[in-house]
């Protein structure tokens, strides 16, 4: 059964602080891989996607990077900001059709 | 994007009694749809996945009479809390996506339920 970790649990870092976040995955054989975003009390926001086949994905400050043989993914964030404090969510996917199976996450708190 | 919505956002009920959340695809047809239980200060917990007109399929540990899915159209899936507990007071989030698209899932904003 696929088991999703997220390190740190929590983070807390000063504004403009470069930073990545660790997510590791038991069984390698998985179709994609996704980060999310979620603020206390909301629902999602998906901020990378990334296939299989593919070694990385970059939206702005964000930058996620796969390396599927070793199981391990990370999300690195550039230059911080108080707004991007929140909890980070790592989410694999096994099979084309099955469902995300998600990490606890990794908490962030970065201060002004 | 795909938009997926979910109603309603917030509910309050009686110990007991049945609750009813509608998750729907607005701009697209879910060929699968995905409902996860989110417990105060954890991750999402799958309780269940179903594919347009067919049974639900539960995961391990979830009562499939207590929690019933149904999926009777491209665009729309009802979960019913049957008999609610406080013990099943979670946020509940739904997720949408169809296989000949990009196989990506896209996340309703969520139903907080509280069971008093």
């Amino acid at each position: 059964k696929q088991e999703v970790t997220q390190i740190p649990a929590a983070l807390s870092v000063p504004e403009g602080e470069n930073l990545v976040l660790n997510c590791s995955f038991t069984d390698s054989a998985i179709y994609n891989l996704q980060w999310f975003r979620q603020d206390p009390g909301k629902g999602l926001t998906s901020l990378l996607l990334i296939q299989s086949s593919q070694r990385e994905q970059t939206s702005g400050r964000l930058n996620a990077s796969l390396d599927k043989s070793s199981g391990r993914s990370t999300l690195y964030i550039a230059a911080s900001q108080p707004g991007d404090s929140a909890t980070y969510l790592c989410a694999v996917k096994g099979q084309a059709g099955t469902a995300l199976i998600f990490g606890k996450g990794t908490t962030l708190s970065v201060s002004s | 994007g795909a938009v997926v919505s979910q109603h309603p956002s917030w509910v309050i009920c009686k110990s007991g009694t049945s609750v009813k959340i509608e998750c729907r695809s607005l701009d697209f047809q879910a060929t699968t749809m995905f409902w996860y239980r989110q417990f105060p200060k954890q991750s999402l917990m799958l309780m269940a996945t179903s594919n347009e007109g067919s049974k639900a399929t539960y995961e391990q540990g979830v009562e499939k009479d207590k929690f019933l899915i149904n999926h009777a159209s491209l665009t729309l899936s009802t979960l019913t809390v049957t008999s609610a507990h406080p013990e099943d007071s979670s946020f509940y989030i739904c997720s949408a996506s169809w296989l000949a698209g990009p196989n990506e899932q896209f996340f309703g904003p969520g139903t907080r339920l509280t069971v008093l």
